[in-house]
């Protein structure tokens, strides 16, 4: 298994401003993703985390309004740009484990308002 | 990925056993079924996954169709803490390990 903390657990921030999310892993692991979920929805997946190189995004995402990075195996952030109240959601990351388990932990979440 | 069809909600009596449904008529052979579930907005939780095989774990049960187009989550004994969100999504595992999410079935365990 792995354990995954983020920071903070909440935030409520002014429109315009910038917010940055940690999440830290209690292991070594591959792959990293970062997911948004808007109030009442489901999970959509925000991009892979790639260390050593730029994060891979899903469709609908942009490097510039969501810049990560991944500067080891335990550790990544993701930055809410120039937010306003739409990127109100609940932000999770994910690890993938292999081995006798094949498949994701998630990290508690970051509730984000923008106000 | 395979897209998964789930009902909106269910209702289940505590005691009961809880069986929900997923349909993944597309699914493609090397695509395995898993299930999360999430409580109150809490991080999903893993549950079970399997490939073709019928699984059983400490926390449920997960049946799979012959043709693999649908599977059912049993939760044999169904409590109050048992009341989430459940979520099948199948995933192959040769696709970068990404998960896309459906919407899930709400799960109303009642006393």
């Amino acid at each position: 298994s792995a354990v995954i903390s983020q920071k903070p657990s909440r935030d409520i921030c002014q429109r315009g401003t910038s917010l940055t999310i940690q999440c830290q892993v209690d292991s070594q692991v591959t792959m990293m993703f970062w997911y948004r979920q808007q109030p009442g929805q489901s999970l959509t997946l925000i991009a892979t985390a790639n260390q050593g190189s730029e994060a891979t995004y899903e469709s609908g995402f942009v490097i510039d309004k969501f810049p990560i990075s991944r500067p080891n195996l335990t550790f990544s952030t993701l930055t809410v740009s120039n937010m306003s109240p739409e990127d109100s959601s609940i932000y999770l990351c994910s690890v993938e484990v292999t081995g006798w388990f094949s498949g994701q932990y998630f990290g508690p979440g970051t509730r984000l308002t923008v106000t | 990925d395979a897209k998964t069809t789930q009902p909106t909600s269910m209702d289940c009596a505590e005691g009961r056993a809880a069986n929900l449904p997923c349909n993944h008529s597309t699914i493609s052979g090397n695509e395995y079924v898993y299930w999360y579930r999430q409580i109150h907005s809490q991080g999903p939780q893993y549950i079970i996954h399997g490939l073709k095989n019928n699984e059983t774990n400490e926390m449920a049960s997960l049946i799979i169709t012959e043709d693999r187009k649908s599977s059912t989550l049993i939760l044999p004994h169904a409590t109050l803490r048992d009341t989430a969100v459940y979520y099948c999504i199948v995933r192959a595992t040769l696709n970068f390990n990404k998960f896309y999410f459906g919407s899930g079935t709400k799960l109303n365990v009642k006393p």
